[in-house]
């Protein structure tokens, strides 16, 4: 059973400082990996993909991978009250069809 | 402007009524696939598509059937709701060529109820 893994938090954070979320994953020929972020209510947004080892920043988001200890983080620098919202790792497994296994997600919420 | 639309956004409904929610998409994506999003579950798959007259099961079929007759629609049918398909309810859209396979776009949701 392919899994992944997240904290359920909620992981809070003071506005200005910045946010870790960590994801862990089950298996080892995974391909792709995302951060998906959920407004309470509302559908996932796709805020940052990453497919090779190491880090890719996108303004304030930086995404790291390690495909060898199968781990993939989100950071959120100067964190905004409003980031507060579900995080959701994604991983795309091999296997030609295309397939997202989701974690449960990661509360965030950054206090003023 | 691109954009996967369900509808409608907000059902309620009771045992037996055969229902259908409504998925189209814009970009000309190959693949399809529909999503339940339950309190401590996070999204599990029901179903996808990766093309035309190609569909297949995900992780948690029962209950539900769907189509992809036309390459943009993709329709998720309960001939026979019951009180445990109440929940949230994403359809989501991708590509299969290029460097951007697997990235998935949601449309904005359906909340369904049964009673």
């Amino acid at each position: 059973q392919k899994e992944v893994e997240q904290n359920s938090g909620p992981l809070s954070v003071p506005e200005g400082a910045i946010a870790s979320l960590n994801c862990t994953y089950s298996d080892r020929v995974s391909q792709s990996f995302f951060w998906y972020r959920q407004y309470s209510g509302k559908s996932p947004e796709l805020i940052m993909s990453i497919y090779s080892n190491g880090d890719k920043e996108d303004g304030r988001f930086t995404a790291q991978l390690n495909k060898a200890s199968q781990y993939v983080s989100l950071l959120i620098r100067d964190s905004q009250p409003s980031d507060s919202a579900t995080y959701l790792c994604a991983v795309g497994f091999s296997g030609g069809y295309n397939k997202l296994i989701f974690g449960a997600g990661t509360r965030l919420a950054v206090h003023p | 402007e691109a954009q996967v639309t369900q509808n409608p956004r907000y059902l309620i409904t009771v045992t037996g009524k055969k229902l259908t929610v409504t998925c189209s998409q814009n970009m000309n994506h190959e693949y399809m696939s529909w999503y339940r999003q339950d309190p401590g579950l996070g999204l599990r798959q029901i179903y996808y598509s990766m093309n035309v007259e190609v569909t297949d099961k995900g992780d948690v079929p029962e209950g539900y059937k769907v189509s992809r007759k036309e390459k943009r629609n993709f329709p998720l049918i309960l001939e026979s709701p019951s009180p445990n398909q109440t929940s949230l309810y994403f359809c989501a859209s991708s590509s299969l060529t290029g460097e951007e396979d697997y990235e998935q776009y949601f449309g904005p949701g359906t909340r369904l109820t049964v009673t």
